[in-house]
């Protein structure tokens, strides 16, 4: 069974600046999507960014980038420039490609983050 | 636009009652999946579907049954609500094109308080 960490409960940062969110996974699978997802205060989840296992390029949308290590199974989120409406609850989350995996995710337990002012 | 709509966002039942919650996809999309979502503990898996009448149990199915009888609609159903059974639903889907790089799109998400 696959799980996912998401050591930081709770982090803050000051607008303009940048954040880094961390995760970490646990898997034999060596086929496999990450993801990163965001949950503002008005709930609806929507994806951030995602990331191939098989590309070692990490992906970027815009402010936000993440930082792939495969061998070390981590997958740390970047957000530059933060901007007051990326106050929300982010997700880590994975899914594995193989064995009818019917595309279900793994998800972390988030971490809240605030942007101040 | 992409559109999942949950039936209600807020709702109060009672111990014991039997409690439907509706999920309703406009993208003829062939997954389907039901979460719950607690403080602390992230999101956990009820329940998915992958076609119309087939469904798995994903990581918490006790006390909770569904029912996917159109492509579009999956229905969550508490069997006799408890107490421990009070917490945000959310409901999802997700094409299979792609081979999995689709997103998942969620719902608003049900605020559910067994009394």
């Amino acid at each position: 069974a696959q799980t996912v960490t998401q050591s930081q409960p709770e982090m803050s940062v000051q607008e303009a600046e940048t954040v880094t969110l961390s995760c970490t996974y646990d898997t034999s699978e060596n086929n496999y999507y990450l993801f990163w997802y965001k949950q503002p205060p008005s709930r609806q989840m929507i994806l951030v960014i995602r990331q191939e296992a098989y590309k070692q390029q990490n992906a970027t949308e815009n402010r936000f980038s993440v930082n792939f290590q495969k061998a070390a199974k981590s997958f740390s989120l970047k957000i530059s420039d933060s901007q007051l409406g990326d106050t929300a609850m982010y997700f880590c989350a994975f899914m594995k490609l193989t064995g009818g995996s019917n595309y279900k995710l793994t998800f972390g337990k988030g971490t809240l983050l605030t942007v101040n002012p | 636009d992409v559109k999942v709509t949950q039936s209600s966002r807020y709702l109060v039942k009672r111990t014991g009652e039997k409690v439907f919650l509706e999920c309703v996809q406009d993208m003829d999309h062939e997954n389907m999946f039901w979460y719950r979502q607690d403080p602390g503990l992230g999101l956990r898996l009820i329940y998915f579907s992958y076609d119309v009448k087939m469904k798995e149990k994903g990581d918490i199915p006790e006390g909770y049954s569904v029912s996917r009888e159109k492509k579009e609609r999956f229905s969550l159903i508490l069997e006799s609500a408890s107490t421990n059974q009070t917490s945000m639903y959310l409901c999802a889907s997700t094409s299979r094109l792609g081979g999995g790089n689709q997103p998942q799109h969620f719902g608003d998400g049900t605020r559910l308080s067994i009394l």
